[in-house]
């Protein structure tokens, strides 16, 4: 079965900073993984998703993301964030064939100061 | 399209009452989740429809929670009787049925609150 770490609980970042989440996943065979974004009492929308091919994947508002087979790393990334971009992350993986079910983690809060 | 709809989205009861909330996943949408987000445990999932079908209800905590879809277009999950541990948010969200690579839509969720 898969799983997902996401390492960081909680990620503090100036305006117009660059920042880094990182998720790492554990499964044994193929992956698709996915970066989903929660506004404050908002439901979860999708950031962007890797199914196959490029390994740079590049999403909506400015993020992207990389996946690294060999460190079963998908790590979130933004060159320059906005006081909008405070909100939660969340790095979910499935496995190809499998259910349609997907394993998230457990999110991390990105709070951008002014 | 309106998106996943659930209703209410807030509630307030208290603990021994029965809690129904609602959904209504996206149009032609056959795969439907029941998750429950809290401080302490993220987000778990605790019961996956596909074609109306529960597939997966190992998430349900227990018995006094239950879930129905009885038609494409409408979901419940009931909690009777309610306690204050089952106050969190409870967002319900719906793919299409083509394999793991879907994302999923997520509603606004139900923040419900036992006393």
């Amino acid at each position: 079965a898969q799983s997902v770490t996401q390492l960081d609980s909680q990620v503090p970042v100036f305006e117009e900073a660059p920042v880094e989440l990182r998720c790492n996943y554990s499964s044994s065979v193929s992956v698709y993984l996915f970066w989903y974004v929660q506004y404050p009492n908002q439901g979860l929308q999708l950031l962007l998703k890797y199914l196959s091919g490029s390994t740079l994947v590049k999403g909506i508002n400015g993020f992207e993301a990389e996946f690294n087979k060999s460190q079963t790393s998908f790590h979130l990334r933004k060159p320059s964030v906005h006081i909008s971009d405070t909100a939660e992350y969340f790095c979910a993986v499935s496995e190809s064939g499998g259910s349609y079910i997907p394993t998230f983690g457990r999110g991390t809060s990105l709070i951008v100061h002014p | 399209d309106a998106g996943v709809i659930q209703s209410p989205r807030h509630e307030v009861t208290e603990m021994g009452q029965e809690v129904t909330l609602r959904c209504k996943p996206i149009s032609g949408h056959n795969s439907l989740f029941w998750y429950r987000q809290t401080m302490m445990r993220g987000l778990e999932l605790l019961i996956y429809f596909n074609n109306n079908v529960p597939i997966d209800d190992s998430g349900m905590p227990e018995d006094r929670f239950s879930a129905k879809m009885p038609n494409a277009s409408f979901s419940t999950l009931k909690i009777q009787p309610s306690e204050p541990r089952d106050s969190a948010v409870y967002f319900c969200a719906s793919s299409t049925d083509r394999g793991s690579y879907n994302e999923q839509f997520f509603g606004p969720g139900t923040r419900l609150t036992v006393l």
